[in-house]
């Protein structure tokens, strides 16, 4: 079946350094690929999404690229905020009416000033 | 729009007793889901709806109910609470349930049994 698998977490990091979370993924057709973020105390909220291989999706500084030569969707940011600190979740989409994502388990990010 | 609300916000509960919690969505959105978010395991699905009328089960649904008598509410019950059930319970809808389609997520309802 379709899986996630991300980075463990957390991941800490100062303010304004760079921050790679790693997202691979396995599953049958082309799916569509996700992140969502959850900041503390709320729901998850979309972060970007990529519909085809090589789409890069792009929010707030965010950047990911699907690469399905790798299977991957890694999540990078050149310069974090401690805003930043959250949950993060990569989530997939399988292609061919699937209406039930599949979601990784989070990687949280702390971010220090 | 309010999107996807959930009530109540925290919610504690003795072994055995019942209760449900609620979901409604102003969006129009044809499918709805519940999930549930135990730390550091992600998201589990419980069940999910494409449309009024229609519901099925997902990942985990033992102990669970649900109904959609409407587009906008669908209300998740819980029978006879146990402990396993403390988590974090997260509604969410989504308009096609295509593979595209993205999901939003209501704010969440911090459940624990004691």
């Amino acid at each position: 079946g379709d899986s996630v698998t991300q980075m463990e977490g957390p991941v800490t990091l100062s303010e304004e350094a760079f921050l790679t979370i790693n997202c691979t993924y396995t599953a049958t057709g082309y799916p569509s690929l996700f992140w969502y973020v959850q900041y503390p105390g709320e729901g998850l909220q979309l972060l970007l999404k990529a519909t085809k291989a090589d789409d890069k999706g792009s929010n707030k500084g965010f950047e990911a690229t699907y690469r399905k030569e790798t299977t991957s969707f890694h999540l990078e940011k050149g310069s974090v905020q401690v805003s930043d600190s959250a949950v993060y979740f990569c989530a997939l989409s399988a292609l061919g009416g699937s209406y039930i994502p599949t979601f990784g388990r989070g990687t949280s990010l702390i971010v220090h000033p | 729009n309010a999107g996807v609300t959930q009530t109540p916000k925290f919610r504690i509960l003795k072994i055995g007793q019942s209760m449900t919690l609620q979901c409604t969505q102003d969006m129009n959105h044809n499918y709805m889901y519940w999930y549930r978010q135990d730390p550091g395991m992600g998201l589990k699905l419980i069940y999910y709806s494409v449309g009024a009328g229609i519901t099925d089960k997902g990942e985990v649904p033992n102990g669970y109910n649900v109904s959609r008598s409407t587009t906008e509410d669908f209300p998740l019950r819980l029978e006879l609470a146990a402990p396993s059930q403390t988590s974090v319970y997260f509604c969410a809808s989504s308009y096609e349930g295509t593979s595209t389609d993205t999901q939003y997520f209501g704010p969440g309802t911090r459940l624990t049994v004691l």
